[in-house]
């Protein structure tokens, strides 16, 4: 399956901390994308990393990605209680986006 | 401020039944594509189209479903007959011409099939 796969699958805060989510993939990609779905919402896009570039900013989202272990990462830094969620990484290649089955994200304050 | 509508937002309907979800995209957006969303398989692509033609509709089960774009404006998904494994979540996603790796996604129509 193409598929990626986030890790973990879920995962559990206090507000103020930092949440980092994982991605891994088994295709080469031409971008790598992070989504946020709020429950019972479509999906919202956060950021899209090339793949050629290593680490991208957007506001408190870091993205790195390393192409050569075929896995990204997604840091929210400073988390709020806003920013419970799921995240989705998606990634490009020759197909239409493949999306990941997510992290649930809980920021408790 | 431009986005995706999706009708119904909720559906619930008998096993047998047809089912028609309709989504309207972002105005110049001309990438559509079609979704599916359940707890065990997550995020499924069932079919995509550019400037109206369908590109890819290899995920969606052929002997049941099927996606046009009858206009710029507007695009189906029709399953007949209905079945309660069809139940899930469907959303519609539009992309921009020259940007077509980002999606913005509607709301999504919630289908339960008793």
């Amino acid at each position: 399956s193409q598929q990626g796969e986030e890790d973990p699958q879920a995962l559990s805060i206090q507000e103020g901390e930092n949440a980092t989510m994982n991605c891994s993939y088994k295709t080469s990609i031409n971008n790598l994308q992070w989504y946020r779905q709020n429950s019972g919402r479509g999906l919202v896009h956060l950021i899209l990393i090339r793949s050629n570039e290593r680490e991208k900013h957007s506001g408190r989202l870091r993205v790195t990605l390393d192409t050569s272990k075929k896995s990204s990462s997604l840091l929210i830094t400073a988390s709020r209680a806003a920013d419970t969620a799921s995240y989705f990484c998606a990634f490009s290649g020759n197909t239409p986006l493949v999306f990941g089955k997510g992290t649930r994200l809980s920021v408790i304050a | 401020d431009a986005r995706v509508t999706q009708t119904p937002r909720h559906k619930v309907t008998e096993m047998g039944q047809e089912v028609t979800m309709r989504c309207q995209p972002i105005l110049g957006h001309n990438t559509v594509f079609w979704y599916r969303q359940t707890m065990m398989q997550g995020l499924e692509l069932l079919a995509y189209f550019r400037n109206r033609a369908p590109l890819d509709d290899s995920g969606m089960p052929k002997d049941r479903f099927s996606a046009e774009m009858p206009d710029a404006t507007l695009a189906t998904l029709k399953i007949q007959p209905s079945e309660p494994r069809d139940s899930a979540v469907y959303f519609c996603a539009s992309g921009l011409p020259d940007r077509v790796e980002t999606q913005y996604f509607g709301p999504g129509t919630r289908l339960l099939v008793l």
